[in-house]
Order: C-alpha cells, then sequence, then structure tokens
C-alpha cells in the first residue's frame, strides 16, 4: 500500500514536496516512479528514484526542477517541485515500480497540487 | 523515443466486446502494460508483459501485442467498466503512456 500526503495549494514561484509513505512489502527492494495527471488530461510519467540507492531518472521536461528522494528509516519517497506555475496543477501519483515485470503497481490514491495566486 | 497513440474514445454495449487499441513503432519489441481509471480515482494495473493478469483481475480481459499495436480486449462489458484505460510501454528507464481512451458503456 502507498498513502500520500494531503492536498497541497501554493503560490506561482513557490515549492511543493509531496510524500509517498510504503507498507506491506520490503520498501528498499523498489523503485518507486512519480506520476502526473493534470486536470482533464492523461498521463505523464516525471521520473523515478531507487529506495535502495536513492539513484535517479527524470523526464527531461522535469529535470531542472524536481528532486526525488527515499527515507529508508520511515519507508517514504519524495517529490519536490521548484519554481511552480498554473501549468503545475495536477494530481501527483507515486506508484511502486517492479524492473523485473515492467509494471507501476500499486499506485498512491494521489495528491492535488494546486497552484494559484 | 516512443509515442503511443490511442483512441480518445471507445463506445459499446453492455455485454458487448471493447477493443481499444494503442499503437507505437515496433510495440511489439515492448512488453505493454494497461491501467484502468476510473473516474476520481488513482490508475490501477489490469495486464502486463502484453497478456498477463494481475491477481483479481477478471478474465473478460485479455490482451495481445503484434506489429505496430497493442489491443486490450474486455469481453462482456459491463457499466462497471466505464473508465479510462491508458497504455504504457518503457523506453530505456522510462515510462511512456498513451494519452488514453474514455471507455463508455451504453
Amino acid at each position: 500500500q502507498l498513502k500520500q500526503s494531503g492536498v497541497e495549494v501554493k503560490k506561482p514561484g513557490a515549492s511543493v514536496k509531496v510524500s509517498c509513505t510504503a507498507s506491506g512489502f520490503t520498501f528498499s527492494n523498489y523503485g518507486f516512479s512519480w506520476v502526473r495527471q493534470a486536470p482533464g488530461q492523461g498521463l505523464e510519467w516525471m521520473g523515478w528514484v531507487s529506495a535502495y540507492t536513492g539513484d535517479t531518472t527524470y523526464a527531461q521536461r522535469f529535470r531542472d526542477r524536481v528532486t526525488m528522494t527515499a527515507d529508508t528509516s520511515t519507508n517514504t519517497v519524495f517529490m519536490e517541485m521548484r519554481s511552480l506555475t498554473s501549468d503545475d496543477s495536477a494530481i501527483y501519483y507515486c506508484a511502486r515500480e517492479s524492473r523485473d515485470l515492467e509494471i507501476l503497481d500499486p499506485w498512491g490514491q494521489g495528491t492535488l497540487v494546486t497552484v494559484s495566486s | 523515443s516512443l509515442d503511443l497513440t490511442q483512441p480518445s474514445s471507445v463506445s459499446v454495449s453492455p455485454g458487448q466486446t471493447a477493443n481499444i487499441l494503442c499503437s507505437g513503432h515496433n510495440l511489439e519489441s515492448k512488453n505493454v502494460c494497461w491501467y484502468q481509471q476510473r473516474p476520481g480515482q488513482a490508475p490501477r494495473l489490469i495486464m502486463y508483459q502484453d497478456s498477463k493478469r494481475p491477481t483479481g483481475i477478471p478474465e473478460r480481459f485479455s490482451g495481445t501485442n503484434s506489429g505496430n499495436t497493442a489491443t486490450l480486449t474486455i469481453r462482456e462489458t459491463q457499466t462497471v467498466d466505464e473508465a479510462d484505460y491508458y497504455c504504457q510501454a518503457w523506453v530505456r528507464t522510462a515510462a511512456v503512456f498513451g494519452g488514453g481512451t474514455r471507455l463508455t458503456v451504453l
């Protein structure tokens, strides 16, 4: 199970940090992807973090503004995004990644981030 | 990179079969997943490695992948199957999603 932090409302130019806490499996055996969904739009993969090594891979469009981290002491992964604009208003999902099966499963419940002045 | 193209919508009558297509260059060389997203819910994995169903997914759901097209087939479609469906594949270490298909059962 993946449980995400709550709704965030931010002003343009601010930063946001979303958390995703895992339970029911060995956290350090997996990586975690972050996927966002703008209102009425499809799914967009943002990047990945390894819970074991902390290694990351980011989609090119987020490389300069996003940092993903993992904390094995709390079984939590984080996604921080800086310099927010209204275009970043979306639901942000974390999902456990199984590289051997090439799947994203399960998914967190999503965190709504609204950027508005 | 890889672009995955899906029809924006598919309509089917209850009890009929729905086919949702996902097109991409040489897609058969990739393992394709399918995710179901009901309104107001997070996506849920319903098919992986082209044709494997996770535990709990009904046998009515099946998948194929050949040439440039992957297909999700839903037999005996029910109103509970109304949702958005997304195909997904990996390009090196990056996940690529199709644009999604809204399935309407009416």
